[in-house]
């Protein structure tokens, strides 16, 4: 079963308009850690934001914010005035033990944003 | 700069060819990961390392090899490749648990002919 769904697999908007990426995750573990990365085409990952199951205070850094809500299983993103630098693929992930003290993370699928001028 | 380097950065390697891909950090980090990105798909996980000592193998053939000589280091050996292996290879590193932060190098894109 799919862990971390993004529905959203392209989404195009025009600079300044507001946009939000959505995530839905999947786990057992009561103690598990949510990220969001940007992959840019040169194809490095950059961390954007990681948030632990016990801190539900969402967060916001310049244009960007999360809104985290395990009633929901969600941890969506949201970038305020888009710009064309914003454009990537944009991948939420979770990190859940695989084995006794270790962890790796499981990505979505990504989704797409282009932002055009 | 990211603190995890990849090299090399692009590789065209042939079926019957024999090559190495590397990683390396220096943040003290004692897990290492391995993972393989297709065009349009999420990173898909390889391999973890964790105290230099392979403790996740996610059935992958065994034409990949892992290596980890050292707690800096982190080698994934190539061997008789098929076209479909063409893909971005990304490595990465963390705490031993994970969870408190993983950083991604800029990865090798590998094309197999």
């Amino acid at each position: 079963a799919q862990k971390v769904t993004q529905a959203q697999t392209e989404i195009s908007v025009v600079e300044k308009e507001d946009v939000t990426l959505d995530c839905v995750y999947e786990t057992r573990d009561t103690t598990y850690y949510l990220f969001w990365y940007k992959q840019p085409p040169s194809g490095e990952l950059v961390f954007l934001i990681r948030r632990n199951s016990f801190d539900e205070q969402n967060e916001i850094s310049g244009r960007y914010s999360w809104n985290f809500q395990k009633s929901t299983s969600s941890f969506n993103f949201t970038i305020t005035a888009s710009q064309v630098v914003d454009s990537a693929v944009y991948f939420c992930a979770l990190s859940e033990q695989i084995d006794t003290g270790r962890r790796a993370l499981t990505f979505g699928s990504g989704t797409r944003l282009q932002v055009q001028p | 700069d990211t603190e995890v380097t990849q090299t090399p950065k692009h590789l065209v390697m042939g079926m019957t060819n024999k090559k190495s891909l590397k990683c390396e950090q220096h943040m003290g980090h004692r897990a290492m990961y391995w993972y393989k990105q297709k065009a349009k798909k999420p990173p898909e996980l390889m391999f973890v390392y964790s105290y230099e000592k392979l403790s996740i193998n996610e059935s992958v053939p065994s034409r990949f090899s892992p290596e980890c000589p050292n707690s800096s280091l982190l080698n994934l050996h190539l061997h008789a490749l098929q076209p479909e292996d063409s893909a971005l290879y990304l490595c990465a590193s963390s705490p031993p648990r994970g969870g408190f932060g993983y950083t991604f190098g800029s990865g090798t894109r590998l094309t197999v002919v």
